[in-house]
């Protein structure tokens, strides 16, 4: 098992530019997460997903978008990048174990954006 | 929504001596409460947990006490090591929720 894989590592934008981070796992989750994580600050959910073709807003979901078209992959696309989207960003999937289960999260190594 | 406070944000020990980390959370349905570690430009790795119907989980020099009540929850590191030092989070999710919501970090640094 890769578990959960990002790509790319890091990349640097320049401001209007758009990409597309990519976030794949192949532990059959049904939940899958977005976090960013600013220097020295904690995690803040960007949009999660309970399953394919569904999908949440997070507390910080202004500038980016997400589709889950498959239980596998959870791409994030930030349109126009600016500077405030300077950040760690980490993807994260889980497993409800039962109904009134936790979610037990498996974060991804992450991917270093910088706008410039 | 659910809310996660996490105290202190620093904490600075000396090798050998016990780290407490305290957080409350606002949410009643809250009933599981994972602790994940984040070493330094590495992604955070759930080093323990808790759910809601044990008050407390012991894993070596780790445990996690729970009190539902007053709803808080701890982290407690025995016999502290250098390799302990890290940033630790406290989260939260209820079985009525979806997503999980994390305090905002402890930097622990054990000195040798």
């Amino acid at each position: 098992n890769a578990g959960v894989t990002q790509t790319p590592k890091f990349r640097i934008l320049k401001i209007g530019q758009s990409m597309t981070l990519q976030c794949a796992q192949d532990m059959n989750h049904n939940y899958m997460y977005w976090y960013r994580q600013d220097p020295g600050m904690g995690l803040k959910l960007i949009y999660y997903s309970v399953g394919a073709g569904i999908t949440d807003k997070g507390e910080v979901p202004n500038g980016y978008n997400v589709s889950r078209s498959t239980t596998e992959d959870f791409p994030l696309r930030l349109e126009l990048a600016a500077p405030s989207q300077t950040s760690v960003y980490f993807c994260a999937s889980s497993y409800r174990t039962g109904t009134t289960g936790g979610l037990t999260q498996y974060f991804g190594p992450g991917t270093r954006l910088t706008v410039l | 929504g659910e809310n996660v406070e996490q105290h202190p944000s620093t904490l600075s020990v000396q090798e050998g001596d016990s780290a407490v980390i305290k957080c409350t959370y606002s949410d009643s349905a809250s009933n599981y409460f994972p602790w994940y570690k984040q070493e330094l430009g590495k992604r955070p790795q759930l080093i323990i947990d808790i759910r809601s119907n044990v008050g407390e989980k012991k894993d070596q020099r780790i445990a996690v006490t729970l009190n539902k009540t007053a709803k808080h929850f701890s982290l407690h590191i025995t016999e502290t090591q250098p390799e302990d030092s890290a940033v630790y989070f406290c989260a939260a999710s209820s079985y009525n929720n979806n997503d999980m919501r994390f305090g905002a970090g402890t930097r622990l640094t054990v000195k040798p």
